[in-house]
């Protein structure tokens, strides 16, 4: 199956700052989402983003299919950014997503 | 997107025991997904559930511990049978929404078994 690789799996950041998660995956995909996990575990979708690049608000995402990663990025971290940011990918319309293990973020006052 | 309600919320229960966990779309569905997150993990997918057709079972998951029931195109549960501890999990239910703009997943049932 594909296997998905995030880093850095931990940031600590003061508020204000910019971060930039990646995300790898080892063979072509249909569709990639990011998603954040907030404290209380609610999984929260942020970008639908199998190629290209969206904005959304502070958030954006770019993919580069070809080269089988995609990076988002958070500009002026509040501390309620803290959580887990997952990535996930599916190869087919019928499957389920694979996730990666997580980018832990803390974002301190 | 589709609206998706998780049922219960939360539980505690008693090793041996078993937990059905509900999860209601608000718009017909082809397929419907399970994943379990273990404690400071990801998430796993559990196995697919389609209308009309016997649930497909992810490696390391068997029908006998997480039988899933799908009686229609809106409606699917999750039950994890002779629970112990280490089933202690979020188990989350996922579709695939009109016009394929990726998954959205339910709040989650957060299960303690003590």
């Amino acid at each position: 199956g594909i296997q998905v690789e995030q880093s850095p799996p931990d940031l600590i950041l003061q508020e204000g700052a910019n971060s930039t998660l990646r995300c790898n995956f080892s063979d072509s995909v249909n569709n990639l989402q990011w998603f954040h996990q907030n404290p209380w575990g609610q999984l929260i979708n942020l970008f639908y983003i199998p190629s290209g690049t969206k904005q959304n608000g502070r958030l954006s995402a770019t993919t580069v299919a070809t080269e089988r990663y995609s990076l988002l990025y958070i500009s002026s971290s509040q501390t309620t950014d803290s959580g887990v940011y997952f990535c996930a990918v599916s190869g087919g319309g019928a499957d389920g997503l694979t996730f990666g293990k997580g980018t832990h973020l803390i974002i301190q006052p | 997107s589709a609206v998706i309600s998780q049922k219960p919320s939360r539980d505690i229960c008693q090793r041996g025991t078993s937990l059905t966990i509900q999860c209601q779309v608000d718009s017909q569905v082809t397929m419907m997904f399970w994943y379990r997150q273990q404690p400071g993990q990801s998430l796993t997918l559990i196995a697919t559930a389609n209308q009309g057709s016997e649930a497909t079972y992810e490696s390391g998951f068997v029908i006998d511990k997480f039988p899933i029931s799908r009686p229609n195109l809106t409606f699917s549960t999750l039950t994890v049978s002779n629970m112990s501890p280490e089933d202690s999990s979020i188990y989350l239910c996922s579709v695939v929404g009109q016009g394929f703009y990726g998954y959205t997943f339910g709040s989650g049932t957060r299960l303690t078994v003590v």
